[in-house]
């Protein structure tokens, strides 16, 4: 059966510095989003792609943050300066339509 | 702000007994609802999807929605020591709000056996 795959699953970085999430999508999907999840608390949402572009985004979704999609099967998520309240689950989710979303296992991102 | 509530839980279930879960919304023009699964540490798996009021069963799993009263619920029948996990609700906007699922907090499911 078809899966969202993501990497690394867990990232350890230190305050200041930038880190890559990556992610591939179901083949045929063609929406990709980006969830986080803090510890103990819900899954949040972080902005939508589709098409090449941006879609939707969120307040969280700052300048900080940045999706790319470099090819034909990855889907990353940048964060240029990380800072320690950025610590947390990232999901990539995907769908072949605007309905069922389905996610990733998931990167736990800790910033020292 | 639009928002999804859960009871927290936990919601302690016997062995073969029936799970009710609830899930209330705040968006009037929410269409989708889902329901996902979520074990510690784990990705979101998603159950079930509802788009029209009434019920719908799929294996041992209903979900209902009411959109007039803003309320959807999650039944598991003859619960299982594997079914305990903390169950995620989810809607998904209008069309001015296409991808975006605002999710509850989740309410912990405890079978005992």
């Amino acid at each position: 059966e078809p899966e969202v795959t993501q990497t690394p699953s867990h990232q350890v970085t230190q305050m200041g510095q930038e880190v890559i999430l990556r992610c591939v999508p179901i083949s045929n999907h063609l929406y990709f989003y980006w969830y986080r999840q803090i510890l103990g608390q819900k899954v949040e949402f972080l902005v939508s792609f589709y098409n090449n572009e941006i879609s939707e985004k969120s307040e969280i979704f700052d300048d900080q943050f940045s999706v790319e999609r470099p090819d034909g099967s990855n889907f990353t998520l940048k964060i240029r300066s990380t800072k320690l309240e950025d610590s947390a689950m990232y999901f990539c989710a995907s769908s072949g339509t605007v309905r069922e979303q389905y996610f990733g296992p998931g990167t736990r991102l800790t910033v020292t | 702000q639009k928002e999804v509530e859960q009871n927290s839980g936990p919601l302690s279930v016997p062995e073969g007994a029936i799970a009710s879960l609830n899930c209330t919304y705040s968006d009037r023009g929410s269409q989708s609802f889902f329901w996902y699964r979520q074990y510690s540490g784990k990705s979101p798996e998603l159950i079930m999807s509802i788009y029209s009021n009434g019920d719908k069963e799929d294996g041992r799993f209903t979900a209902q929605l009411n959109k007039a009263s803003q309320y959807v619920s999650l039944l598991i029948r003859d619960s299982q020591p594997s079914d305990s996990a903390t169950y995620l609700c989810a809607a998904k906007g209008t069309t001015d709000s296409w991808g975006k699922f605002q999710f509850g907090a989740g309410t912990q499911v405890v079978v005992t056996p």
